[in-house]
């Protein structure tokens, strides 16, 4: 069966510091893969996606980029983090378009 | 571009009582309509999906609905029980694109 991972769990970072989060999935085969993030008490708000390795989409026009150096590993990053950055970071793959999306565990990011 | 609407924002309904979350799409071309159930803190969780060639599709205490000439699909829950209080997301998709298109959510509270 397949699983997907995140990590880290929780995560407090300072104004201007770099972020890395990673995801993976195992059990399937050139999925695809998602970022979403979700501030508080709010929706889900598509930040990227790739249909394959080195092939990403952006939603949203922000200081975060994303990267799929292998299959199966997704990866979310910024060279300086703003306050507005905290949220609830999930990544998310599915079997092919328009199809059902499965959710990681989630990072949830603080911002100081 | 696709967009979805979902109603009510927040719903209140007595242990053992049914809820009904409505959404509406504005692309004909959609075909594809998951729910998602969020628990506090949690990942969203994908909890019943359909597809246009269906106008219903139940399991267990949950059902959804599809109207393709409204435009509309609905969450039914009946027999509900405090466990079920969550935050419920519609979602739509369709062929040739690689995205879900969410709605805002709905929070669900029962009551004992």
């Amino acid at each position: 069966s397949q699983t997907i991972h995140q990590w880290p769990a929780t995560l407090v970072q300072p104004v201007g510091s770099p972020l890395s989060l990673e995801c993976t999935v195992e059990g399937t085969s050139n999925p695809n893969l998602y970022w979403y993030r979700q501030a508080a008490g709010r929706g889900l708000q598509l930040l990227f996606y790739s249909v394959g390795i080195g092939q990403i989409s952006s939603e949203v026009p922000q200081n975060l980029s994303a990267s799929r150096p292998q299959d199966r590993q997704f990866i979310l990053s910024s060279k300086k983090l703003l306050l507005s950055d905290s949220g609830f970071y999930l990544c998310a793959w599915s079997a092919s378009s328009s199809m059902g999306q499965f959710f990681g565990p989630g990072t949830r990011l603080t911002v100081l | 571009g696709e967009n979805v609407e979902q109603h009510p924002s927040t719903l209140s309904v007595q242990e053992g009582d049914s809820a009904v979350i409505k959404c509406t799409y504005s692309d004909s071309a959609s075909n594809y309509f998951p729910w998602y159930k969020q628990e506090l803190g949690k990942r969203p969780q994908l909890i019943i999906d359909i597809r246009s060639n269906v106008g219903e599709k139940k399991d267990q205490r949950i059902a959804v609905t599809l109207n393709k000439t409204a435009k509309h699909f609905s969450l039914h829950i009946t027999e509900t029980q405090p466990e079920d209080s969550a935050v419920y997301f519609c979602a739509a998709s369709w062929d040739n694109t690689d995205k879900l298109i969410f709605g805002t959510g709905t929070r669900l509270q029962v009551f004992p």
